[in-house]
This record gives C-alpha cells, sequence and structure tokens, in this order.
C-alpha cells in the first residue's frame, strides 16, 4: 500500500499570502496518478486537481498542482478567505488500494 | 449535473449490519466507475473500496481491512449503488460518501461527491 504523508499539518497565513502544501509518497507513483481535494467544514470535499496538475472545472487558477514520482505540491498562490479548509491528497494508481493523505488544515492569520 | 443521494445511515449496535444506498442523477450509472470514501469524526478521509462498470469487467476492489465485511454493489437499472456492511464495529462510525470515478485508462479519479451519509456504531 502507498503511503501518502503531507505536510504541514497546519498552515496559518494572511489573506494574499502563497500557500504551499506537500504530499510525499512511499514510493514512486506512475502517470503522476495524484489528486488533491478540499474540504470546508461541513461539506464534503470536492475536487481540486487531478494528474498532479491538471486543475478540476470551475476551480480558480489560484490553485495549481506539481510533482512528480513521490513529491507533490499544491500551491495556492493568493490565499483568499474562503479557502479556508483542509486538503487532501490522493494516489489512484492502477491497482488499489488507494489512499489518502492525512490532509493539511489552512487557516487564515 | 451529476447528482449522488446517500441514504440509509444511522444507529446500529456493534456486530449489526447496515446497507447504504446512493441514488444518482444526471448521469447513467451503468456507464460510470463509483467509489466509497469514508470519514470518521473529527478524522481524514479514508478509502473503502470502487466498483467498476460491468463493460468494464464489474471488478470489486476494497480496501484491506475491511474486505470480508463490506460489500459494493450496483443496481444499474436502478441507478443506486450499494454499500452492504456486516459485523460492524465502534470504529466504523463515520460519514460514508458515495463519489464517482472520472474513468482515464485503467483508472480515475474521484471527480463527484455526495453529501455523505452518517453511520454511528455503539451499543
Amino acid at each position: 500500500e502507498i503511503v501518502l504523508t503531507q505536510s504541514p499539518g497546519t498552515l496559518s497565513l494572511s489573506p494574499g499570502e502563497r500557500a504551499t502544501l506537500s504530499c510525499r509518497a512511499s514510493q514512486s507513483i506512475s502517470t503522476s496518478y495524484i489528486a488533491w481535494y478540499q474540504q470546508k467544514p461541513g461539506q464534503a470535499p470536492r475536487l481540486l486537481v487531478y494528474g498532479a496538475s491538471n486543475r478540476a472545472t470551475g476551480i480558480p487558477d489560484r490553485f495549481s498542482g506539481s510533482g512528480s514520482a513521490t513529491d507533490f505540491i499544491l500551491t495556492i498562490s493568493r490565499l483568499e478567505p474562503e479557502d479556508i479548509a483542509v486538503y487532501y491528497c490522493q494516489q489512484y494508481g492502477n491497482s488499489p488500494p488507494w489512499t489518502f493523505g492525512q490532509g493539511t488544515k489552512v487557516e487564515i492569520k | 449535473e451529476v447528482q449522488l443521494a446517500e441514504s440509509g445511515g444511522g444507529l446500529v449496535r456493534p456486530g449489526g449490519s447496515l446497507r447504504l444506498s446512493c441514488t444518482a442523477s444526471a448521469f447513467t450509472l451503468s456507464n460510470a466507475w463509483m467509489s466509497w470514501v469514508r470519514q470518521a469524526p473529527g478524522k481524514g478521509l479514508e478509502w473503502v473500496g470502487r466498483i467498476k462498470s460491468k463493460s468494464d469487467g464489474g471488478t470489486i476492489d476494497y480496501a484491506a481491512p475491511l474486505k470480508g465485511r463490506f460489500t459494493i454493489a450496483r443496481d444499474d437499472s436502478k441507478n443506486i449503488l450499494y454499500l452492504q456492511m456486516n459485523s460492524l464495529k465502534t470504529e466504523d462510525t463515520a460519514v460514508y460518501y458515495c463519489t464517482m470515478i472520472h474513468y482515464e485508462i485503467l483508472t480515475g479519479y474521484l471527480v463527484s461527491w455526495g453529501q455523505g451519509t452518517l453511520v454511528t456504531v455503539s451499543s
């Protein structure tokens, strides 16, 4: 099973600042089968990024994904108050099980 | 717009069983790969399992700790996905989400999510 480790656990930033969220895999993920999800309090998760770097439909361009092999990054270029949420990475390789990281909580300072 | 509506959650005693349903709207369930994800109170997301479309073989995969107790099934004629949960434990207490997979060459990502249904296992 591929283990995903996200860091930091909590990120506290001011509006307009850049947020960098990390997701590290215990083994290389082929074809960058990594997705990122945003979960706001009391809501279901929402897909942000798939294939490591492709924004999902309707996602603002301040969100971007990058990385390959074992190291992946989600960047929020200019933090907005509505970006307060927990962010999860997930690997969806050809061979299950699929796994999630433990999440990074983004707070507004 | 794709809609997924889970139902069937509630309070159940340890050792009991429960069947969750997920009613799909605005798309044809028979063409879709689907997945269940759960989230214990205050915790992160946990993948439960996945079912492929019948045209892709209908294969079902589960998270290892749940295999043998949980069963995913589909009734394409009714556009409903199921999760049968047996021998429930207190640690199965969670919100259970139904998700639709966007299929792309042997796998796919979780493109649409329902609002979830809460299952509480307690005596």
